[in-house]
């Protein structure tokens, strides 16, 4: 599975939108760009995924570039609840594991 | 409600003492894995299992066992427990089919200490 990289850390004010970049550079084609977050040591929770298509659900957007070389999640009101740890992650459709690196510890600040 | 559930959910034992992490999930799904989460390292997979009795080797499987002789149930084994495998640990399972299996579903997790 392809390597990630993130920032270590953000802030973010409460209500404004959170902007978690990702770099995959060495991404293959049939592999997947995943987003996990963890809340306090609590199970990560899955939050989207895409393949090259910019991708929307009830919980965030996924914008991968053009060239799949980067990816921004976006959290568009973040909350207090939302500070967490958020993983990118890529892998193969349904692999047989998450590789999980260090994240980017978000703080949604009031 | 949709869960994996994990038990305990707090363990401190001594080395040598066989124990037992319970984990069970109610969604019908045939994968399941154990991970364990350790201050900069992440999370790392120990075991995975594709569905009853199929498991396999994650990328830290030394000292654990498991097995899988129910489709809801995935015990992780700790034959016998070193300091070195105090962690927290955590279960999750996904489906194979269907709008789901790109979902992986994690327990809360079992915070072990070895002394």
């Amino acid at each position: 599975d392809a390597k990630t990289t993130q920032p270590p850390s953000m802030d973010c004010a409460e209500g404004r939108a959170a902007n978690l970049p990702c770099n995959h550079s060495t991404i293959s084609g049939n592999e997947y760009v995943y987003w996990y977050r963890q809340i306090h040591s609590q199970g990560p929770q899955y939050i989207i995924h895409g393949l090259k298509n910019n991708e929307t659900n009830e919980m965030a957007s996924l914008i991968i570039t053009e060239d799949r070389k980067s990816s921004t999640l976006i959290l568009p009101h973040a909350t207090l609840r939302d500070t967490a740890v958020y993983y990118c992650i890529v892998r193969v459709k349904y692999g047989n594991k998450l590789v999980f690196g260090a994240g980017t510890i978000l703080r949604v600040k009031s | 409600e949709a869960q994996v559930t994990q038990n305990p959910r707090y363990l401190i034992t001594v080395t040598g003492k066989k124990l037992t992490v319970t984990c069970s999930q109610n969604m019908n799904h045939e994968y399941m894995s154990w991970y364990r989460q350790d201050p900069g390292l992440g999370l790392r997979q120990i075991y995975y299992s594709m569905n009853v009795e199929v498991t396999d080797k994650g990328d830290v499987p030394e000292g654990y066992k498991v097995s899988r002789k129910e489709k809801r149930n995935f015990p992780l084994i700790l034959e016998s427990p070193s300091p070195n495998q105090t962690s927290l640990y955590f279960c999750a399972s996904r489906a194979s089919s269907g709008r789901a299996k790109n979902e992986q579903f994690f327990g809360p997790g079992t915070r072990l200490t070895v002394l």
